[in-house]
């Protein structure tokens, strides 16, 4: 299984929203609803934001949002905030008990 | 408020084994529903699943890596052992052990994570 895609880095400014896209194939993020999105600050452990696509665990801000198309999954934040300045991973069910995790986006919030 | 820590060697050698333990507090090893897992990160890279155990003992491993993983479980100390073998310096890396939601595989709970180097 190789690593999930995702975009090495993205920006934008205080306020706005920005997406970061995960592409996998037909055998994982195709075929289950099961990707989950963490947010890790530098030094830190990573941090759970979004689970089975589109859930939210309790005490994640509601600016945090994903969805899922195809091969394609997306974590959109809203309202940007400084403190969301992260490094964020999406993570897929691959089948056969096996998680894989994508390479990474670093978020710059200018 | 469930929390883990892990605890192990931060130097082992080229060809030597690698022994990494989670400590579970707040949550028990023993409670089915959860898988109990592994993942580590190269530094200034992405995350890389390990494998995780059952409560059973049941295991499943990054294919990857299967030929050289082991984990075990201590319900009765609240514990998750990792065991990697044969290490180099690719092996090199901050070692998380997390919970992750059986079936549904998410991790909603991580360690603080441990630098192990690997290095003569």
């Amino acid at each position: 299984q190789s690593a999930l895609t995702q975009p090495a880095s993205v920006s934008g400014s205080l306020g706005q929203s920005i997406t970061i896209s995960c592409t996998g194939t037909s055998s994982d993020v195709g075929s289950y609803n099961l990707v989950s999105w963490y947010q890790q600050h530098p030094g830190k452990a990573p941090r759970l934001m979004i689970y089975e696509v589109f859930g939210r665990p309790s005490g994640v801000s509601n600016r945090f949002s994903g969805s899922k198309s195809g091969n394609t999954a997306s974590l959109t934040i809203s309202g940007l905030q400084a403190e969301d300045e992260a490094d964020y991973y999406c993570c897929s069910y691959a089948g056969n008990s096996i998680v894989i995790f994508g390479g990474g986006t670093k978020l710059t919030v200018l | 408020q469930v929390q883990l820590q892990e605890s192990g060697p931060g130097l082992v050698k080229p060809s030597q084994t690698l022994s990494l333990t989670c400590t579970v507090s707040g949550g028990s090893t023993s409670s089915g529903g959860f898988y109990w897992s592994w993942v580590r990160q190269h530094p200034g890279k992405g995350l890389e699943w390990i494998g995780y155990i059952y409560y059973s003992g049941s295991t499943y491993y990054n294919p990857s890596l299967k030929s050289r993983v082991i984990m075990s479980v201590d319900t009765s100390n609240n514990q998750f052992s990792l065991i990697l073998s044969s290490v180099t310096a690719a092996d090199t890396a901050v070692y998380y052990c997390a919970r992750e939601w059986g079936g549904k595989y998410f991790f909603d709970y991580w360690g603080q994570g441990t630098l192990v180097t690997v290095s003569s």
